[in-house]
């Protein structure tokens, strides 16, 4: 089944403990992302990988690192959380074109920093 | 930078009726993708419905179909025969190769 396995689906994690968010897509995408969604503000684009090595940051990059060392896994790394990045944490795939091609979603993961 | 706006926080619609949902969009670029995105209680992301800005004529899918207005930049949704499923967030979002933006979004609630 083509999926995006995102993990943990929920944190709880103290300010300035290190966390990594996993994020794994089976359909050989090129492209992938990370997105953070707030009451409000709807997604906003964190980073985004257009291959293996290759990776850029979106709107709200701050606080976050990933890397993409392997095409299928795309981590989400915050070094030092803080209490603004609870949020709720996607990961997305597609295959890389024009902007047509359907974005795969992960399940979601709702992070808590206290 | 392109920005995608919906000015509606909360909709309301009884079963079985029509409801519109509007969305604007901020984009100097004439080649690019607009889309429908339903999010229900479980968090999934679900793809509606997808416009190509080159196409005039407008996307339609079963019960839910735009309203694309190129000039005006705008791309509203409309739900037909409405059912307690269509009940969730709605994002309207803008993609052109690596830009992918989402707006606000706009919480459905369905009443029987």
């Amino acid at each position: 089944e083509a999926q995006v396995t995102q993990n943990p689906r929920y944190l709880i994690t103290v300010t300035g403990k290190k966390l990594t968010v996993t994020c794994s897509q089976n359909m050989n995408h090129e492209y992938m992302s990370w997105y953070r969604q707030d009451p409000g503000l709807g997604l906003r684009q964190i980073y985004y990988s257009m291959n293996v090595e290759v990776t850029d940051k979106g709107d709200v990059p701050e606080g976050y690192k990933v890397s993409r060392k392997e095409k299928r896994n795309f981590p989400l790394i915050l070094e030092s959380p803080s209490p603004n990045q609870t949020s709720l944490y996607f990961c997305a795939s597609s295959l890389l074109g024009q902007g047509a091609e359907k974005l795969f979603f992960g399940s979601g993961t709702q992070l808590s920093v206290l | 930078a392109q920005t995608v706006t919906q000015s509606q926080p909360e909709m309301s619609v009884q079963e079985a009726e029509t409801v519109t949902l509007s969305c604007t969009y901020d984009t100097s670029e004439s080649d690019y993708y607009l889309f429908w995105y339903k999010q229900p209680p479980s968090r999934q992301m679900i793809l509606v419905i997808r416009q190509e800005a080159y196409k005039q004529q407008n996307a339609t899918e079963n019960r839910f179909s735009v309203n694309f207005q190129k000039a005006a930049k705008s791309f509203s949704l409309k739900i037909s025969d409405s059912q307690l499923g269509d009940a969730a967030m709605y994002f309207c979002a803008y993609r052109r190769y690596n830009d992918m933006r989402f707006g606000a979004g706009t919480r459905l609630t369905v009443k029987p």
